[in-house]
């Protein structure tokens, strides 16, 4: 089974702190993902990378910037926490569309306060 | 933006009924449609996908998808109290964003023992 693992299940940091959350896969994917996820609002896309050094914004990159040095990690980082950006965080990857119709294999989450 | 449309809920059955989970969608090009169930603090799990118009059974799962109507369902058969979670359905974007995944906002069903 592919696993994702996400270094952290909670985080509480300061306004202002540059945050890391790390997310590492073990089944050689090119693709990884950020989401945060909100009540009420869904799953929401941050960044995406398609391979090592290749990033894409996805619908909410403001404030986020990513880092994608080897294929299996792809690091989320905030570059000044603010409180609207208290979430859960969700990492995941897939394989690229020519290889099937997999769906997303989801880490275990970083809950992220931002005080 | 691709929107991917569901009832919230919460839906509420009582054990042993069938639950039935409703998506629709607005990007006519996706070919590929998931649900996922996420427990309260947990993240999401895949539990069934599917790319032809009809009907696909797992066990006690059916997803059900009219690409015509751009709806995909998903029904619970013999529900269990362990089947109270968050359902999400998800959209794989076309074209330009085929790698991407959609996802509607979740509905959250209870099964009530």
């Amino acid at each position: 089974d592919v696993k994702v693992t996400q270094s952290s299940r909670y985080l509480v940091k300061r306004t202002g702190e540059k945050v890391f959350l790390e997310c590492v896969q073990d089944m050689d994917h090119e693709n990884m993902f950020w989401y945060r996820q909100d009540p009420g609002l869904g799953l929401r896309l941050i960044y995406f990378s398609y391979d090592v050094k290749m990033k894409e914004k996805g619908d909410i990159p403001e404030g986020y910037s990513v880092s994608r040095e080897k294929k299996e990690r792809f690091s989320l980082i905030l570059e000044s926490a603010s409180t609207n950006q208290t979430s859960m965080y969700l990492c995941a990857s897939r394989v690229p569309r020519d290889r099937g119709n997999y769906g997303y294999t989801f880490g275990s989450g970083t809950r992220l306060t931002v005080v | 933006q691709k929107e991917v449309e569901q009832n919230s809920g919460p839906l509420s059955v009582p054990e042993g009924a069938i639950a039935s989970l409703n998506c629709t969608y607005s990007d006519r090009g996706s070919q590929s449609f998931f649900w996922y169930r996420q427990y309260s603090g947990k993240s999401p799990e895949l539990i069934m996908f599917i790319y032809s118009n009809g009907d696909k059974e797992d066990g006690r799962f059916t997803a059900q998808l009219n690409k015509a109507s751009q709806y995909v369902s998903l029904l619970i058969r013999d529900s269990q109290p362990s089947d109270s979670a968050t359902y999400l359905c998800a959209v794989k974007g076309s074209g330009n964003t085929g790698n991407q995944f959609y996802f509607g906002t979740g509905t959250s069903l209870t099964v009530i023992p």
